[in-house]
């Protein structure tokens, strides 16, 4: 009964290849965020969304695209991956309005890109 | 340019006795703050929250304060247990309608038996 689960856990590609994660929550949660711990630890969002719909994006590179098919997925495409890809991507969910301060998080998906 | 701080990288305390982690900010718009746990390959979790118009919230073991004129917030826990060992981040968000979370770097919080 996981409440925020990613797959895969762990990603190793190439530069130049095109990878997918995939999130899923069964919190009944409204909105979904992407997260990027980088190699100082440090945890960025990169989107949020709220109902399908995208309200906030942070300046990453377009080569991250994000997709929601329905509000209990938010899925995070990354084309032309690069070296400085490589980091731990963490999707995270909460429900709308004030109980977005509270983010429950899923287990998280290295990517390492070689 | 980081908003939140925790500049203590490290942290550890003796079984029993109290931990006290730190967090700075310097966004004076930031108006709620939260207290995430992380174990190793594991996401985060959260603790604990305070709103900007209060100074004091408390729950079981923890206990967060927040110094609004100082800009910093700590987290006590009392008393401190192995299990509690783990990686504490800091985490704020602001008064505009994204509730954007802004984290810390985190602090590495060792209990000794």
């Amino acid at each position: 009964d996981t409440a925020v689960s990613q797959t895969p856990k762990y990603l190793v590609t190439q530069m130049g290849n095109d990878k997918s994660i995939k999130c899923e929550q069964n919190l009944g949660h409204d909105t979904m965020y992407w997260y990027k711990q980088d190699s100082k630890k440090f945890l960025k969002i990169m989107f949020s969304y709220n109902n399908k719909e995208l309200i906030i994006n942070e300046t990453v590179p377009n080569r991250f695209s994000p997709k929601s098919p329905d509000k209990a997925h938010l899925n995070l495409h990354i084309n032309s991956l690069e070296l400085g890809d490589s980091a731990v991507y963490f999707c995270a969910s909460s429900k709308a309005g004030q109980g977005a301060n509270e983010q429950y998080f899923g287990p998280g998906t290295r990517l390492t890109v070689t | 340019d980081q908003q939140v701080k925790q500049n203590s990288p490290s942290l550890s305390v003796q079984e029993g006795r109290i931990s006290i982690l730190n967090c700075d900010y310097t966004n004076s718009m930031f108006d709620y703050f939260l207290w995430y746990k992380k174990y190793p390959a594991e996401g985060p979790t959260f603790l604990i929250s305070i709103s900007s118009i209060k100074d004091k919230n408390e729950d079981g073991r923890f206990t967060v304060f927040l110094n609004k004129s100082a800009k910093h917030l700590s987290l006590h826990i009392v008393p401190s247990q192995p299990g509690d060992s783990a990686v504490y981040f800091c985490a704020a968000s602001g008064r505009d309608s994204s509730y954007k979370l802004i984290f810390g770097s985190g602090t590495r919080l060792l209990v000794r038996p």
